[in-house]
């Protein structure tokens, strides 16, 4: 059973830090692409980012290009994401999500989210 | 960027009624057209993908169809577990999009 588990979440000030990671497992990590998909309270959702099954190469939505920085740890079946310069605007949940296939952003799996909150 | 458009943004519905909710992209996608169930304070859901592919374990009263830039979810016999918001979701580029979601509600 594929499974994705989000954490690292919380209350940072602007201009803050946080790291999420999503540890999977149920599947062959390494072998699919992995994104994070955000949203607001109240609001759709927002792809983020994503990485590839290799890890060589990372998209990002131009609303966090140059803040935040995906990665993946093949050893340890996680993703990241490491979030740098926050505003309030990216107070959201984050879902990580596996593609369906290997590469792309077809989802077929997501976690449960974790809430991050950006705020004074 | 491509835009996604759902209509309506939301619904009201009687249980057993079919249900219809439309998707328009900005520019030709292909079928490379997904669509999610949300339901309060949980994950998306898989439902479709490729346009009208069933995701495994879903129940056939859910179908898509569609290909270019109109697209349509239609929910057969609605239950109230149906209840929820839809969202169709494009992965044509390497930057995929959401429309706004249509709710779901009981009449």
């Amino acid at each position: 059973e594929v499974q994705l588990v989000e954490s690292g979440g919380g209350l940072e000030q602007p201009g803050g830090s946080l790291r999420l990671s999503c540890a999977a497992s149920g599947f062959t990590f390494s072998s699919y692409g992995m994104s994070w998909v955000r949203q607001a309270p109240g609001e759709g959702l927002e792809w983020v980012s994503t990485i590839t099954a290799s890890g060589r190469t990372t998209y990002y939505a131009d609303s966090v290009r140059g803040r935040f920085t995906i990665s993946r740890d093949k050893s340890k079946n996680t993703l990241y994401l490491q979030m740098n310069t926050l505003r309030a605007e990216d107070t959201a949940v984050y879902y990580c999500a596996k593609e369906r296939w290997g590469d792309g952003y077809n989802f077929d799996y997501w976690g449960q989210g974790t809430l991050v909150t950006v705020s004074s | 960027d491509i835009q996604m458009t759902q209509s309506p943004s939301s619904l009201s519905a009687s249980v057993g009624d079919r249900v219809t909710i439309t998707c328009r992209a900005s520019q030709d996608i292909s079928n490379h057209l997904a669509w999610f169930q949300q339901k309060p304070g949980k994950a998306p859901r898989s439902l479709i993908y490729d346009a009208s592919s069933l995701q495994s374990g879903v129940p056939s009263k859910f179908s898509g169809s569609g290909s270019g830039t109109d697209f349509t979810l239609t929910i057969n016999s609605l239950q109230p577990e149906d209840f929820a918001t839809y969202y169709c979701q494009h992965y044509d580029t390497n930057s995929p999009s959401f429309g706004g979601g249509t709710k779901v509600e009981i009449k």
